[in-house]
């Protein structure tokens, strides 16, 4: 069975870092581009990073220069480091699959469950 | 910052046809990407509805549909459920300088 778990959210202070995981079963992380997606309390779904199957990283503005995506293809698992957190971070944090279909198109076909992350103090 | 736009709320009795708009720019939906919608039921991960524009993957119901024009996309329900009172987001690619994949703002279905 295809399926995504996330664990590592918590409580952190401002300024402070954690590590997000997500444990991919039933398909290769390494041989798919992967995504964090976030949702803050009572809004949205707003684009965090990818990691595309070649190596290659992209993310948004908001959390360019403090956040890092990677994996490791031994443990099958994507992670999001996220260092100096600052409360607009707090949210629940989605890994997802992406299905591409060619150049610029791209759906989430798999998703985790979310993890939530709190950053206060 | 989301930048497809889409209606904060659509509401319909049941059996109703409803209809989701996602506008856009020459940036994303008008410079041929395609769009992808989501449906998040309460406490609950998104899942995918429709993707490329207005294709349905397998298990969703023909009572959803998609279309694309020019810098604009909509979702229509068609046949209102009960069990279709969700959040609702289009998704596209963008390729200004802000980012690469873009959500919409999300829009609340209420059956009445």
């Amino acid at each position: 069975e295809v399926q995504l778990v996330e664990s590592g959210g918590g409580l952190v202070q401002p300024g402070g870092s954690l590590r997000l995981s997500c444990a991919a079963s039933g398909f290769t992380v390494s041989s798919n581009y992967m995504t964090w997606v976030r949702q803050a309390p009572g809004k949205g779904l707003e684009w965090v990073s990818v990691i595309y199957s070649g190596g290659s990283t992209y993310y948004a503005d908001s959390v360019k220069g403090r956040f890092t995506i990677s994996r490791d293809n031994s443990k099958n698992t994507l992670y999001l480091q996220m260092n100096s957190l600052r409360a607009e971070d707090t949210a629940v944090y989605y890994c997802a699959r992406e299905t591409r279909y060619y150049y610029g198109s791209g759906s989430y076909n798999v998703w985790g469950q979310g993890t939530t992350v709190t950053v206060s103090s | 910052q989301s930048v497809l736009t889409q209606p904060p709320s659509v509401s319909g009795a049941p059996g109703q046809r409803v209809t989701i708009s996602c506008t856009g720019s020459s940036s994303n939906i008008g410079a041929g990407y395609d769009v992808h919608w989501y449906q998040q039921l309460p406490g609950t991960a998104p899942k995918l509805l429709i993707y490329a524009n207005s294709n349905r993957p397998s298990g969703v119901p023909d009572r959803f549909s998609g279309s694309k024009s020019g810098t604009s996309a909509s979702l229509a329900i068609t046949g209102l459920q009960a069990e279709d009172e969700a959040d609702y987001y289009c998704q596209s690619y963008d390729s200004s300088l802000s980012g690469l994949y873009v959500f919409g703002t999300g829009t609340k279905v209420t059956v009445l």
